[in-house]
């Protein structure tokens, strides 16, 4: 089954411990993103990646990293996280515009909600 | 600035009645759009994708125009279900791919029995 996969899905931590937040996703695809969504903001994009060893920042990247080691798994890293990144998070994968398929859509995963005490 | 606007914010319907979620954009340049349903707690799920040259594209009970001249586009329910209780987010694209994605902030549909 073509799915996307975090873990884990639920997190309650304290200020400032360092914490990861995997995604895997089995399609193959090039291109994988995380997002934050917080109430009446929509979903706001944090990093994303378009292939291996490729990252570049989204809209929101302060507070994070990430790393694009193998093709298929994009991890979340929070070094010292802060009450503000209370939020549910989202990764998402998808082709890119170079593939054939470009105009497919993006698969989001079940999300990871996340609070920092 | 590339912004997407969805109205309403909420809307609260009877079940079997029909409803039109309405989605504004001022991206540019413009690639697709589409609009994702999204229970309470999970991921978004993609409904449709369109492209410039497409107007009308459906999805079971669902239906979305789009009128790239006036930068405007609906997704139309018919029938609702209560399983149709959900957030409705309009995505558009400004470039093929998954790169270059503005989302709006969503419509918040309840279905009451």
């Amino acid at each position: 089954e073509a799915q996307v996969t975090q873990n884990p899905r639920y997190l309650i931590t304290v200020t400032g411990k360092k914490l990861t937040v995997t995604c895997s996703q089995n399609m193959n695809h090039e291109y994988m993103s995380w997002y934050r969504q917080d109430p009446g903001l929509g979903l706001r994009q944090i990093y994303y990646s378009m292939n291996v060893e490729v990252t570049d920042k989204g809209d929101v990247p302060e507070g994070y990293k990430v790393s694009r080691k193998e093709k298929r798994n994009f991890p979340l890293i929070l070094e010292s996280p802060s009450p503000n990144q209370t939020s549910l998070y989202f990764c998402a994968s998808g082709w890119t515009s170079g593939h054939m398929a470009s105009t497919d859509t993006q698969y989001f995963g079940p999300g990871t909600r996340l609070t920092v005490l | 600035k590339n912004q997407v606007e969805q109205s309403p914010q909420s809307l609260i319907i009877l079940e079997g009645k029909n409803c039109t979620l309405q989605c504004n954009y001022t991206v540019s340049p413009f690639s697709n759009l589409r609009w994702y349903k999204q229970d309470t707690g999970r991921g978004p799920v993609s409904l449709t994708i369109m492209t410039f040259s497409e107007n009308t594209k459906s999805n079971g009970r669902y239906t979305a125009t789009l009128d790239a001249d006036t930068k405007q586009s609906s997704l139309h329910i018919t029938a609702s279900q209560l399983s149709d209780s959900a957030s409705y987010i309009c995505v558009v694209s400004r470039g093929f791919g998954n790169e270059k994605l503005t989302f709006g902030t969503g419509t918040r549909l309840t279905i009451i029995p």
